[in-house]
């Protein structure tokens, strides 16, 4: 298997733009996570799927931010407009369900991650 | 709600042993993770405790106290390519999500 797979690896914009970042997680994995990383704020938790279901969002930021995951091998991170504040790297993951059923393993499978710039 | 606290910074000599600690509060939990971050890289999975006591893997091993809500992670023999961040997470029981502390940066000098 190839991974988590993020696209873009680099984003450069301007303020106002809107930005759209994908994902493709590790097939048979019912979890998908999208996190942010900043110096200041560390590895922030915005939102997670179950079998492409959102179900906890409130680590999203504002409204310019959504996401979705219209089928179990895509999501997209979606901010519009986007802000220089929002300038970060954000990593998409993924786990197997099997994994927190049974609570014996809290591996996560990381993308390698979108460098976000907003000018 | 949930609070995971790490030292920001940890420096040590090639070759000896390093303890990096995570404290944690959370009304309960399934377990401890630690994560390895090199930069420019993405986190990468290290060891999970979910029972008291100490995994080991190789050269790195990590301790959970539940009562003291207290783990560790402890790495030997260090070598250069262990000059990374690592990330302690722990998923809460009231709302399933996996929260990082804000990461140690572990310096090694030769």
């Amino acid at each position: 298997d190839a991974g988590v797979i993020q696209s873009p690896r680099h984003e450069v914009t301007e303020m106002g733009q809107e930005v759209t970042l994908r994902c493709k997680p590790i097939s048979g994995h019912d979890y998908l996570f999208w996190y942010r990383q900043t110096m200041m704020r560390g590895l922030e938790l915005l939102i997670y799927f179950n079998n492409n279901v959102p179900i906890d969002d409130s680590g999203m930021p504002e409204d310019r931010f959504s996401a979705k995951m219209p089928n179990a091998s895509f999501s997209t991170l979606k901010i519009q407009p986007s802000e220089p504040r929002d300038s970060a790297v954000y990593f998409c993951a993924s786990m197997p369900l099997l994994d927190r059923l049974l609570a014996t393993n809290e591996k996560l499978f990381f993308g390698s991650g979108t460098q976000l710039s907003v000018l | 709600g949930q609070s995971l606290e790490q030292p920001s910074e940890v420096t040590a000599v090639e070759g000896a042993i390093v303890q990096i600690n995570c404290t944690y509060q959370t009304s309960g939990f399934y377990g401890l993770s630690w994560y390895q971050q090199h930069d420019g890289g993405a986190p990468t999975f290290l060891s999970y405790n979910a029972l008291d006591g100490l995994e080991e893997t190789g050269r790195f091993s990590s301790f959970l106290s539940r009562s003291d809500s207290y783990g560790y992670l402890l790495l030997q023999e260090l070598q250069m390519k262990d000059s990374a961040s690592y990330f302690c997470a722990v998923r809460d029981y009231r709302d399933d999500k996996i929260i990082f502390g804000k990461g140690t940066r572990l310096h090694i000098l030769p």
